[in-house]
This record gives structure tokens, C-alpha cells and sequence, in this order.
């Protein structure tokens, strides 16, 4: 089954240190990926996508992430991080064209100390 | 401006009750979508619309109803067939359904059962 995997549930980090947030997702085929945040209150917003093209996708707020496909992987990084990124993460991964639906991991919640 | 309206913001429904949830964007989208959040679950696909008059079942409709009557417009009604109803619901559009599309969300209604 079509699914996508967030490693972590929730991680916890000092101002000004680095983050990565792991995503895996199943199928090998063609697929599209998605990072969406949501901040404590707000609307769930893309943060960037990858659709084709140079795997190193930069996004809003310093974020960016690698695609990489031999790995099925779609790991979102900050090189460092604000009190202001505590938020939840999700990733997403359309499956199967244009023709396909979302799916969500199950989100990684953010906290960052000031 | 444009966007996403959801209401109302918090809705609670005693046992055995339908209730409807609003959903209307003016973003001029033809696909709109109704997801569940639940803690630690992600984002899960209710129902999804490519089109008036058309929609079509997501990965937990069971107890759940929708509408399209407008483009507009996408109400989300929770049956007393579901359940376990309380949840926070986000409903979202895209331009056209598929894999290009980035997907805008409304700020969700939480409901719950008492």
C-alpha cells in the first residue's frame, strides 16, 4: 500500500541548531512531494514541493529539502532554527500522476527553545 | 482576499446527532477536499470533489456525507453512523485535482462529540 513515513514524532531543539526531519514514502514510481507546516493556530501552508528537476528544493523561511530517489526519501532541512519554526510538519507524496491523491505522513511536531 | 472559509471554528454535537460543516473558498478552484486530523495520525482523505455535481468517496467516508452543488461550496455532514466523530476537520482546494496541484487549506473546524 501507498503509504509515507515521518521518523520522528516530536523533536526538540535549541535556537540556532540544525534540523532535518526524515520522510520516506513506499512506492517507486512517479511521484510529487510536499512539505506542508502548521503553526500553532494558523492554516496548514506549503512550505515547497518537488515536482521534477534539481532534487535540492529551497522553500519559504530558510527551509529546504533533498530528493532522493534510490532512497525514497524527502528529508526536510534548516540549517538553524528559530523559536518562530515551532509548528508541525507534515510531509505528502501524490502517487500516480495526475491522477492521484494525497498522502500524509503523520507529522513531526517542532519545538524549539528559546 | 481570497481563501478558504471554514465555520464555524468549534462545533459540539451530542451522540446520535448529524452535524454539517461549512466549507467555502473564492479562489475560483474546481477540486475541493475534506480531510480529518486526528493527534499523531496526519491528515486523512474524507471525500474529494473534481467538479459540481460530482465527488468521490477518500480513505475514511464511512459516516460522512457530502455536497457540491456549487463550485464554491463543499459542506462536509458527520452522521450519526460515525464513530468517532471528534476530530479536528480541514477542508482544502486545489486549482484541479492531481499531482501539479498545490492543495490550500481552510483553518479547520473542531468538533466534538459530548
Amino acid at each position: 500500500a501507498q503509504s509515507v513515513s515521518q521518523h520522528n514524532h516530536h523533536v526538540i531543539l535549541s535556537e540556532a541548531a540544525s534540523l532535518e526531519l526524515g520522510c520516506n514514502y513506499s512506492y517507486g514510481g512517479t511521484v510529487n512531494l510536499f512539505w506542508y507546516v502548521q503553526y500553532p493556530g494558523q492554516h496548514l501552508q506549503l512550505l515547497l514541493k518537488y515536482f521534477s528537476g534539481d532534487p535540492l528544493v529551497k522553500g519559504i523561511k530558510g527551509f529546504e529539502a533533498e530528493f532522493i530517489k534510490s532512497k525514497f526519501s524527502f528529508n526536510l532541512r534548516k540549517p538553524s532554527v528559530q523559536w518562530s519554526d515551532t509548528a508541525e510538519y507534515f510531509c505528502a507524496v501524490n502517487y500516480g500522476g495526475s491522477q492521484g491523491n494525497l498522502i500524509f505522513g503523520k507529522g513531526t511536531k517542532l519545538s524549539v527553545k528559546p | 482576499d481570497g481563501g478558504i472559509t471554514q465555520s464555524p471554528k468549534y462545533l459540539f454535537r451530542k451522540e446520535g446527532q448529524n452535524v454539517t460543516l461549512s466549507c467555502e473558498q473564492n479562489l475560483n478552484h474546481d477540486a475541493m477536499y475534506w480531510y480529518r486530523q486526528d493527534p499523531g495520525q496526519g491528515l486523512r482523505l474524507i471525500y474529494y470533489s473534481q467538479i459540481v455535481n460530482d465527488f468521490q468517496k477518500g480513505d475514511i467516508a464511512e459516516g460522512y456525507s457530502v455536497s457540491r452543488e456549487k463550485k464554491e461550496s463543499f459542506p462536509l455532514t458527520v452522521t450519526s453512523a460515525q464513530k468517532n466523530p471528534t476530530a479536528f476537520y480541514l477542508c482544502a482546494s486545489s486549482i484541479m485535482r492531481g499531482s501539479n496541484n498545490e492543495q490550500f487549506f481552510g483553518p479547520g473546524t473542531r468538533l466534538t462529540v459530548l
